[in-house]
């Protein structure tokens, strides 16, 4: 089992409101990604990082940001929740650079309704 | 540009039965090409991998996957199906040239039936 944490579990917040979703991992991973999935459709990469100070974009546009202080931490900040916002959002680490070895552990996920 | 095709929306098969689920890639150099499970309101869940050597590969809860450079698949199997196998699977391709990114398919629903 991956030792890999997402809170809150689940969010319910009105339009207007900022929030962050937190992610940790206590595996000591560098890479650690944000995943935003409709519910049972595909996953779409929207934040990635290498390590500590390191951020970028992935394949979906976001009006989310994140950070990287710390190695184990990588939480996810919108500054103003709409509707469209409403989706789950998965949060994932992996160990290395090299992919014979790099598998990617998934936390539980955070589903977000904004009203 | 790296993609998956996953052509099921669902896939049924009854218990004991064996099981396919089905994954296409599409990637600019050699694929590393992965299985992933998610469970109702569980994150997704490894199953297993390829990046290199036997085009045959073992997983975990008994589950196998063949890599097929020709036909450009990945297709999960497993040779007994069981109820607890229902779930929703995952296909996701990355390749050595830009490994930090990896592509999901859409999903395949399985239902395995008593």
């Amino acid at each position: 089992e991956a030792d890999i944490y997402q809170t809150p579990r689940y969010l319910v917040i009105g339009t207007g409101k900022k929030i962050t979703l937190e992610c940790s991992q206590t595996m000591g991973h560098d890479k650690m990604y944000w995943y935003q999935q409709d519910p049972g459709m595909e996953l779409h990469l929207i934040h990635y990082s290498y390590g500590v100070n390191s951020t970028e974009k992935g394949d979906l546009s976001s009006e989310s940001t994140v950070s990287r202080i710390r190695t184990e931490h990588f939480p996810l900040t919108l500054e103003s929740a709409r509707p469209s916002h409403t989706s789950q959002y998965l949060c994932a680490s992996s160990e290395s650079l090299n992919p014979s070895t790099d598998t990617q552990y998934f936390g539980p996920g955070t589903r977000l309704t904004v009203l | 540009a790296q993609s998956v095709a996953q052509p099921e929306d669902q896939v049924n098969v009854a218990e004991g039965n064996p099981l396919t689920v089905k994954c296409t890639y599409s990637v600019s150099g050699n694929p590393y090409l992965f299985w992933y499970v998610q469970y109702p309101n569980r994150g997704l869940q490894f199953l297993l991998k390829y990046i290199t050597g036997d085009n045959l590969v073992k997983g975990s809860y008994g589950f196998e996957a063949e890599f097929n450079k020709s036909q450009t698949s990945f297709h999960l199997k497993k040779p007994s199906a069981l109820v607890s196998d229902s779930a929703l699977y995952f296909c996701a391709v990355t390749d050595r040239y830009n490994f930090n990114k990896f592509y999901f398919g859409s999903g395949t629903k399985l239902n395995v039936k008593p």
